[in-house]
């Protein structure tokens, strides 16, 4: 247990559907991030919010929209995904401005789009 | 972007055996993170290292950063069933920077035999 929650733990959803991932963190951390892991490929930093507001978007396509309505919690949502987005999603959170970096991970939402 | 080759790929040791992952960056490494993941799940921290020379232990896994050559390397004594994973090293591409942000290698299974 790490202190960072996601769920659900598993996702399966059509192209056309609409969901939200949700992360919740207990560590008092300012800074959360969406990172993508797919098969063979390198973990992927998708999104950063630090202190509630979006300071990365790499080149993440609009389909997948991040919210973060306070510092505890962030959300991704989405709608009409393509099957290749089929992929492990985690959410980490650090400190942030000012304090230790090192990240903390959640257990991730493995999502297959069908 | 900042990237990170790790080897080897893959490794299978018998129990007891010594072993070393190594983390090579293709630009200046300014903190570099050691995170271990069992299959589909989160990432567990194990170490951060931040200066050229450094080196850290956490029972019986010693890591060590060679800013000169961007290369960080990764041993693990008297190898266990336990330590088998996915071991993943991270690097912050920004000096100064006091998010957590990073960009990761492919990774390293690893694989500890009776």
């Amino acid at each position: 247990e790490t202190g960072v929650t996601q769920t659900p733990r598993h996702l399966v959803m059509g192209m056309t559907n609409k969901k939200s991932l949700k992360c919740e963190q207990h560590l008092g951390h300012n800074a959360m991030y969406w990172y993508k892991q797919s098969a063979k490929k390198p973990l992927e930093l998708m999104f950063v919010y630090s202190l509630e507001e979006r300071v990365e978007n790499n080149s993440v396509p609009s389909r997948f929209s991040p919210e973060c309505p306070n510092s505890s919690h962030l959300f991704l949502h989405l709608h009409t995904l393509q099957p290749e987005d089929s992929a492990l999603y985690l959410c980490a959170s650090s400190q942030g401005v000012n304090g230790n970096t090192e990240a903390f991970f959640g257990q991730g939402t493995r999502l297959t789009v069908v | 972007s900042q990237e990170l080759e790790q080897s080897p790929q893959s490794l299978i040791v018998q129990e007891g055996k010594n072993l070393t992952i190594n983390c090579t960056s293709s630009k200046t490494l300014y903190g570099l993170y050691w995170y271990k993941q069992k299959y589909g799940e989160g990432l567990i921290f194990l170490m951060m290292l931040q200066k050229g020379g450094e080196e850290k232990s956490h029972e019986k896994i010693t890591a060590k950063l060679d800013e000169k050559k961007q290369q960080s390397s990764l041993h693990i004594t008297a190898s266990q069933p336990s330590h088998a994973g996915i071991y993943l090293c991270g690097a912050d591409p920004d000096r100064g920077s006091t998010l957590g942000r990073l960009y990761f290698g492919r990774g390293t299974q690893l694989t500890v035999w009776p």
